[in-house]
């Protein structure tokens, strides 16, 4: 049971590159969320799904697209990566019925040069 | 103003005080949870409140919906408590707002 596991832990991007972070939860959670973490800002909601085939836009959701194909799965794709996207990324789900608790990913710490 | 406020934003004691670290909010929620970062690291859930008062160890966790405020308590304090701390609250369904974050360092 590995809980909710996010993948790259680091990478570093050349302005206007793309890529995916990749984010999945075994515990048959219906909420998953793509946040940012920035010093000083907190944490910011960049998207959110709410269950599977349903996704919806968080704080800060722009140069970024989600894609929740299937329960497990939630990923986070940056099309065209710039400066201000540099951030730590974490992936998290929800379990809301009965005791709510939240888990988180590891983080992604992202650059983008 | 932040709907979520912690305080203080950064605390450094000496190993076995007592730590208190004060969340206040001000909307109507569901649900008030207590993260933990250690540097560098994930976030870990370390309580969930609607109610009353938890306690895990040396960690209590209180919460007065009437006040919309919350506190977390640290016993005993140890170097290896050394994290930030982060409130968030649940507001319906999908939204969680998350306070700024309080970094607690415990000198030995």
């Amino acid at each position: 049971n590995a809980g909710v596991t996010q993948t790259p832990k680091f990478q570093v991007l050349k302005t206007g590159q793309s890529m995916t972070l990749q984010c999945a939860q075994d515990m048959n959670h219906n909420s998953m969320y793509w946040y940012r973490q920035d010093p000083g800002m907190g944490l910011r909601l960049i998207y959110y799904s709410a269950s599977e085939g349903t996704t919806d836009k968080g704080e800060v959701p722009n140069g970024y697209n989600v894609s929740r194909l299937n329960k497990r799965e939630f990923s986070l794709r940056l099309e065209s990566a710039a400066p201000s996207q540099t951030s730590v990324y974490f992936c998290a789900s929800r379990v809301l019925q009965g005791n709510e608790k939240l888990f988180f990913g590891s983080g992604t710490q992202l650059s983008v040069l | 103003k932040n709907e979520v406020e912690q305080s203080p934003q950064n605390l450094t004691a000496q190993e076995g005080e007592f730590i208190t670290i004060n969340c206040s909010y001000s909307v109507g929620i569901s649900a008030l949870h207590w993260l933990q970062q250690h540097p560098g690291g994930g976030i870990v859930s370390l309580f969930m409140l609607s109610s009353g008062k938890k306690k895990h160890g040396r960690l209590i966790a209180t919460i007065n919906i009437q006040e919309k405020h919350s506190s977390l308590h640290i016993t005993a304090s140890h170097p290896r408590d050394s994290a930030v701390y982060i409130c968030a609250v649940s507001r319906g369904a999908q939204k969680l707002v998350f306070g700024q974050g309080t970094r607690l360092t415990i000198n030995p």
